[in-house]
């Protein structure tokens, strides 16, 4: 069974961009996270999806937004980037049976310049 | 209140020793205390978990010993091997049967053969 896959596993982008990450969660997994792991902030909660809504919510601006299709799959999104936004962004799903199983993928690499 | 704390930032221990790594929280709400392993380059792996109304879980070397009247939980790494040098962290859900987990800031172990 394959795990968390998030894609691109790197990039670099310039201040003012945006960059839209994507996350496909284990096979039958509708549940959805995405947390931002810097080495300053540590790893910080931002968004949780379920069934293509959204449930909860991170203490994050408004320039972070996500979503989730019909598929499970999730993407992410971050507009107007700041030189603070680098960071890995770190996706993970969990089943309706065991919810409280949490498996993280191997993240995707922000850099801002 | 959605602060988990957690100590040392780093830990130095021999092979054959016992690792401790310590965490504290304050929002009596959270429900459900796991410890994550990330290795360099990779997502945090669920490593065990425990419930606030155990006060004790133990799995192969890993032991979690959690004091609910204290709100503290450890991690306990018997017998520690160089192959459990890693980044090891805390959380905490206050949100049952949510994704939206509070991390520790992590310990750094380095386990010296």
């Amino acid at each position: 069974k394959a795990g968390v896959t998030q894609t691109p596993r790197y990039l670099i982008k310039t201040r003012g961009q945006q960059v839209t990450l994507s996350c496909s969660p284990i096979s039958g997994h509708r549940s959805v996270s995405w947390y931002q792991q810097t080495p300053g902030q540590g790893l910080q909660f931002l968004f949780e999806y379920f069934s293509e809504t959204q449930r909860n919510k991170g203490n994050f601006p408004g320039r972070f937004s996500g979503r989730q299709f019909s598929n499970s799959r999730s993407e992410m999104n971050v507009s107007t980037l700041e030189l603070g936004d680098s960071a890995l962004y770190l996706c993970a799903s969990s089943s309706d049976s065991f919810r409280n199983t949490i498996y993280f993928g191997e993240g995707s690499w922000l850099t801002v310049v | 209140q959605q602060q988990v704390k957690q100590s040392p930032q780093s830990l130095i221990v021999q092979k054959g020793g016992i690792s401790i790594i310590n965490c504290a929280y304050e929002n009596t709400a959270f429900d459900y205390f796991p410890w994550y392993q990330q290795f360099p380059g990779k997502g945090p792996a669920l490593l065990i978990a425990i419930r606030p109304d155990v006060s004790e879980k133990k799995e192969g070397r890993f032991t979690i010993s959690f004091n609910k009247s204290a709100k503290q939980f450890s991690l306990h790494i018997m017998d520690s091997q160089p192959g459990d040098s890693a980044t090891y962290f805390c959380a905490a859900r206050g949100i049952q049967g949510a994704q939206k987990l509070v991390f520790g800031q992590g310990t750094r172990l380095t386990i010296n053969p």
